[in-house]
């Protein structure tokens, strides 16, 4: 079966310093990989995904995640933490033709000034 | 562009009542889905619908029924609620079922049973 987990359940930076976000998933084939974002009481929204080809992946707000096949990881990035990026991230996976979309545990975000 | 549409939006039921969560979505997608969020558990598959006239059942399908409609609804029912059933709920819908398609969201429905 197909699962993804983040590292992390809080994750605190302060404004300005980088945000690493950790995400691996299991999967004996190439899969599909999403990052979400969720403000609060709001539904998600998509940051990035991973397809095929190029490994490094930009998504809006200035993040970006690279794919990893080797450590089997989507880490999700940003060089300088704002304060509007406080909220909660998820990590998604897709395998294959596999029709569900599971989602890891998230990890919520927070920005010291 | 509405997207997808849940309502209600708020709720609270008592322990046995039973209520419907209605979702809707404009995009002209062949499938939706129901997630329960809790917390520390991420997002939970309760039941989808990969295209009109499917339904499957995901990770956490006990307790609950639904019903696709239509292209643009799909239902959530809960028959006999329970405190368990405490949650967030998010449909969600994407334009194929499988590969890279991208799921988009509603704002989500807050349910408490007491």
């Amino acid at each position: 079966a197909q699962s993804v987990t983040q590292l992390g359940s809080h994750v605190s930076v302060s404004e300005g310093a980088l945000v690493l976000l950790r995400c691996n998933y299991s999967s004996s084939v190439p899969p599909y990989l999403f990052w979400y974002v969720q403000y609060p009481n709001q539904g998600l929204q998509l940051l990035l995904k991973y397809t095929t080809g190029a490994t490094l992946v930009k998504g809006i707000n200035g993040f970006e995640a690279e794919f990893k096949k080797s450590e089997t990881s989507f880490h999700l990035t940003k060089p300088s933490a704002h304060m509007s990026d406080a909220a909660e991230y998820f990590c998604a996976v897709r395998i294959g033709g596999a029709q569900k979309l599971v989602f890891g545990q998230g990890t919520r975000l927070t920005i010291n000034p | 562009n509405a997207g997808v549409t849940q309502t209600p939006k708020f709720q609270v039921l008592k322990t046995g009542q039973s209520m419907t969560l209605q979702c809707a979505q404009d995009m002209n997608h062949n499938s939706m889905y129901w997630y329960r969020q809790d917390p520390g558990m991420g997002l939970r598959l309760i039941y989808y619908s990969a295209s009109e006239g499917t339904t499957d059942k995901g990770e956490v399908p006990n307790g609950y029924n639904v019903s696709r409609l239509n292209k643009r609804e799909f239902s959530l029912r809960l028959e006999s609620a329970a405190p368990s059933q405490t949650s967030v709920y998010f449909c969600a819908s994407s334009y194929t079922p499988a590969g890279a398609t991208e799921a988009f969201f509603g704002q989500g429905t807050r349910l408490t049973v007491v």
